[in-house]
């Protein structure tokens, strides 16, 4: 089945602790990115990644880091979480550039940082 | 500047009615998508209908249709013969040629009452 997927969906957090979530994807896409959704603020772009080692930010990279060794993989890190990254968080994939590229999103994880 | 903009924070419905999100944008890039995503109490994202800037009709997917007027930088998404199941929060997003994101609204929390 084609998809992305996440690790953690849910993770309960200490402020400074560094975590990693994890995200994949089987269908072979160029493009990934992730979203971290907030009320009232809809989802914004964190990072994006167009292929392996070529990586870039999106509207709210700070305090975010990511990698692209592997054209599958795209994790998400937080060397020192803080609580006002407390928020839901979505990896997404899309084949391609190109205006109809529809992104396929993950399940989502709800981080919650103290 | 928004670049998206969805006025209606709450929407409540009866069952069985048509009901119309509305979203506007903003771009000056003359090629762009727009977009329609789901997101039910699950918190997935569902890929909904999506209508490009040169096409020449309004897009229509299932119950899903789009109101696209380009003059106006509206799209619309109308939901015809509202079912309980369409209770979610919508999204309007959307990707021009030369970005590599999708941008979002602010989203509308749709409710059909039985």
């Amino acid at each position: 089945e084609a998809q992305v997927t996440q690790n953690p969906r849910y993770l309960i957090t200490v402020t400074g602790k560094k975590l990693t979530v994890t995200c994949s994807q089987n269908m072979n896409h160029e493009y990934m990115s992730w979203y971290r959704q907030d009320p009232g603020l809809g989802l914004r772009q964190i990072y994006y990644s167009m292929n392996v080692e070529v990586t870039d930010k999106g509207d709210v990279p700070e305090g975010y880091k990511v990698s692209r060794k592997e054209k599958r993989n795209f994790p998400l890190i937080l060397e020192s979480p803080s609580p006002n990254q407390t928020s839901l968080y979505f990896c997404a994939s899309n084949l391609s550039g190109g205006l109809y590229n529809e992104q396929f999103f993950g399940p989502g994880t709800r981080l919650t940082v103290l | 500047a928004q670049k998206i903009t969805q006025t209606q924070p709450g929407m409540f419905v009866q069952e069985k009615e048509a009901v119309t999100l509305d979203c506007t944008y903003d771009t000056s890039d003359p090629s762009y998508g727009l977009f329609w995503y789901k997101q039910p109490s699950s918190g997935e994202m569902i890929f909904l209908i999506y209508q490009g800037s040169y096409d020449q009709q309004n897009a229509t997917e299932g119950r899903y249709s789009l109101n696209f007027q380009k003059a106006r930088k509206s799209a619309n998404l109308v939901i015809s013969a509202s079912q309980l199941g369409d209770s979610a929060m919508y999204f309007c997003a959307m990707r021009e040629e030369l970005g590599e994101k999708l941008t979002f609204g602010t989203g509308t929390r749709l409710t059909i009452i039985p």
